[in-house]
C-alpha cells in the first residue's frame, strides 16, 4: 500500500498560469478530500467526492479553482490564472471508514 | 459555523517532560474529535480519535479526553521524546467517516534531547 499518491510534488507558475494538481486515493476508498496548507491560513478544507460524486464544496474558491474525480482511482484540482496567492501546500487525501489518510502534498508556488 | 481553538503555537519542551496542548471545539452538534500529528514534508496522519463524551482515545503515549462539558479534547503525553517534535493538528468531524475535518490551527511542539 503506497498509500495516498500525489503527483508533483513541487509545482510552480508563472502568475496567470494554469496548474493542475493529481491525486490518487488509496485503493477501495470512498471518500477523497482535498484541502490547502499554508502559514496564514493552516489547513483549509476545499472539497470532497464520495464514490466519485461531488458531496461538499464549500471551500472552494468559486472562481479559478475546480475539481474532479473522472474515476476511482484519481481526482485532480485545477486552478485557473493562478495568482500569488494561491501559493500553498495543497493535500489530497482518502478515507474508507473512520481514520483519514494524507498523502504528501504538492507544493505549488506560484512566481 | 463550526470550529477548533488550540491555545499554544508553540510549545517547547525537554526530554521526558510532561506535555499538554489545550484543544477547545465549538459545534452545533455532537462531533468526533481527533488528534493528527504532521512530520516535515508530511501529510497530517491519524493519531486517535474519540466518539462519545468521556471517551479517552489514545496512541504512542499520547492521550486525550472527550469532555462534552467543557468542549475540550486536550492532548497530553506524560514523556516527551525528542522523535515526538511534529505539529499537532486537533480536528472535529461529523457523521462518522467520509466526512470533512475541520481542523485547529496547529501546535508545533519542539523537544531538546
Amino acid at each position: 500500500n503506497a498509500g495516498v499518491i500525489q503527483t508533483p510534488r513541487h509545482k510552480v507558475t508563472g502568475k496567470g498560469q494554469e496548474a493542475t494538481l493529481w491525486c490518487e486515493p488509496i485503493s477501495g476508498h470512498s471518500a477523497v478530500f482535498w484541502y490547502r496548507q499554508t502559514i496564514v491560513q493552516g489547513l483549509e478544507f476545499l472539497t470532497y467526492f464520495r464514490n466519485q460524486a461531488p458531496i461538499d464544496d464549500s471551500g472552494m474558491p468559486k472562481e479559478r479553482f475546480s475539481a474532479q474525480m473522472p474515476n476511482q482511482s484519481h481526482s485532480t484540482l485545477k486552478i485557473q490564472s493562478t495568482q500569488p496567492q494561491d501559493s500553498a501546500v495543497y493535500l489530497c487525501a482518502s478515507s474508507l471508514l473512520g481514520e483519514v489518510f494524507f498523502g504528501k502534498g504538492t507544493r505549488l508556488t506560484v512566481v | 459555523g463550526d470550529s477548533v481553538t488550540q491555545t499554544e503555537g508553540q510549545v517547547a519542551l525537554s526530554e521526558e517532560d510532561f506535555l499538554t496542548i489545550h484543544c477547545n471545539y465549538s459545534a452545533s452538534g455532537y462531533p468526533a474529535l481527533f488528534w493528527y500529528v504532521q512530520y516535515p514534508g508530511e501529510g497530517p496522519q491519524f493519531l486517535f480519535r474519540a466518539s462519545r463524551d468521556k471517551e479517552k482515545g489514545s496512541s504512542r503515549g499520547f492521550e486525550a479526553t472527550y469532555n462534552k462539558e467543557a468542549t475540550s479534547f486536550h492532548l497530553q503525553k506524560a514523556s516527551v521524546q525528542e522523535s515526538d517534535s511534529a505539529v499537532y493538528y486537533c480536528a472535529l468531524t461529523y457523521g462518522g467517516s467520509g466526512n470533512k475535518l475541520i481542523f485547529g490551527t496547529g501546535t508545533l511542539l519542539s523537544v531538546k534531547p
